[in-house]
């Protein structure tokens, strides 16, 4: 079945820790996104791929980043991790001819102490 | 002031009545307008998809587009708990890659 996975789905860390949000999609699409959710607050594109070796940054600036060293695998790093990064992460893939058509994992919660 | 203005509710309703939930917007350049569906814990899954102005129904679900008032709905008929959920209005320019744009989120509640 097609669909898009991340891992972890909760994550508690310590300030100062490199993490890796993960996230593959099985529906071959070009396009991937990473967005951020707060409690509250709209969605907020961090980054984007229009394919392998293409990476954007988004409209809400972010002190991650991202790789797509493959089609289907786009995962999100942060360095050293702090409580300001506390956050739902969702990961989302789009159709080459229907961007506005997003697929989202269920989403990584961060917790940073 | 925000591109979508969206009222987080909560809105709780009894099983079995209709449900308009609504999202008003500023750009008038927005020509492709969505109704994700987020339940607690989740990603939003994609519910409805209408390109500029005029109705689409997919069962239970209605999606209205009103771009001279700048106003987008969703009608759900016959509300069931399975309905409880956040449910997000976005919408964009055009097609080809051009930011999606999200509201707040509606959350709604149907009570058995």
């Amino acid at each position: 079945e097609a669909d898009i996975y991340q891992t972890p789905r909760y994550l508690v860390i310590g300030t100062g820790k490199k993490i890796t949000l993960e996230c593959s999609q099985t529906m071959g699409h070009d396009k991937m996104y990473w967005y951020q959710q707060d409690p509250g607050m709209e969605l907020h594109l961090i980054h984007y791929s229009y394919g392998v070796n293409s990476t954007e940054k988004g409209d809400l600036s972010s002190e991650s980043t991202v790789s797509r060293i493959r089609t289907e695998h786009f995962p999100l790093t942060l360095e050293s991790a702090r409580p300001s990064h506390t956050s739902q992460y969702l990961c989302a893939s789009s159709e080459e001819a229907v961007d506005e058509k997003l697929f989202f994992g269920s989403g990584t919660q961060l917790s940073v102490l | 002031q925000k591109e979508v203005e969206q009222d987080p509710g909560p809105l709780s309703v009894p099983e079995g009545a209709i449900v308009s939930l609504n999202c008003t917007y500023s750009n008038s350049a927005f020509q492709y307008f969505m109704w994700y569906r987020q339940y607690s814990r989740k990603g939003p899954e994609l519910l409805m998809y209408t390109y500029s102005s005029g109705n689409k129904e997919d069962g239970r679900f209605t999606a209205q587009v009103d771009k001279s008032s700048k106003y987008i709905s969703l009608f759900i008929r016959d509300s069931q708990p399975s309905d409880s959920a956040t449910y997000l209005c976005a919408m964009t320019v055009t097609g080809g890659y051009q930011k999606v744009t999200f509201g707040i989120g509606t959350k709604l509640q149907v009570i058995p």
